[in-house]
């Protein structure tokens, strides 16, 4: 079963804009990590948040997560037509190696 | 850093035959991990490996799924009797290098996409 889900589930934006998509978990976790994927490849990893960060940033990255509310947030800012893929938020939890994913926001930044 | 490989990239068989899949992950790796996707949906979780050993499995993993690891480098997954069901994207990632330092980011590699007729 999958722990998180994003939202929106889809967004579309014009270059230069930021983007911003949510993600809400059900249970405690150790981390948070945010993960994105082209069409028909493989994941590539952003950026992991620690249950005891609130924020953290990384390039035109900025990733927040508020544990009270089981959420997290990831914003991009100035996006660019290179940014189109699907994102993802994924868990760890417990004592356990495993990444919970959710279902991904679809991205399409036109040009 | 080469990246974690996967082979086949594309994989098309007949319902009821057995596939096998390999991964060769990052060479300082010992992590190793086995995900399914489905279109529309996040990767799900089947296997993890520290080294040789097989550490956790999913429920997801069936009797026909086998995952084997056998000298803590390269691991194949292998479905027998394929089913209609079993169509979809397995990646394969890979984490670690400290062994104890847990919870690290994982290395992914482009899957092998499975199609059953």
């Amino acid at each position: 079963s999958q722990q998180g889900e994003e939202d929106p589930q889809a967004l579309s934006i014009q270059e230069g804009e930021n983007a911003t998509m949510n993600c809400s978990y059900k249970t405690s976790i150790n981390n948070l990590q945010w993960y994105r994927q082209n069409s028909g490849r493989g994941l590539v990893h952003l950026i992991l948040i620690r249950s005891n960060e609130r924020e953290k940033h990384s390039g035109r990255l900025r990733v927040t997560l508020d544990t009270s509310k089981k959420s997290s947030s990831l914003l991009i800012t100035a996006s660019r037509a290179a940014d189109t893929a699907s994102y993802f938020c994924a868990t760890n939890q417990g004592g356990s190696e495993k990444l919970v994913f959710g279902k991904g926001t679809k991205l399409t930044v036109n040009p | 850093d080469t990246g974690v490989s996967q082979d086949p990239r594309h994989k098309i068989t007949k319902r009821g035959q057995n596939v096998t899949f390999r991964c060769d992950p990052i060479s300082e790796h010992n992590r190793l991990y086995w995900y399914r996707q489905t279109l529309g949906q996040g990767p799900e979780f089947l296997t993890y490996f520290q080294n040789e050993a097989q550490l956790e499995k999913s429920r997801l993993l069936s009797d026909r799924f086998s995952a084997e690891r056998p000298k803590g480098s390269f691991s194949t997954l292998e479905i027998q009797r394929t089913e209609q069901g079993d169509s979809a994207m397995y990646l394969c990632a890979s984490s670690g290098g400290w062994t104890g330092y847990s919870n690290q980011p994982q290395h992914f590699g482009d899957g092998t996409r499975l199609s059953i007729l």
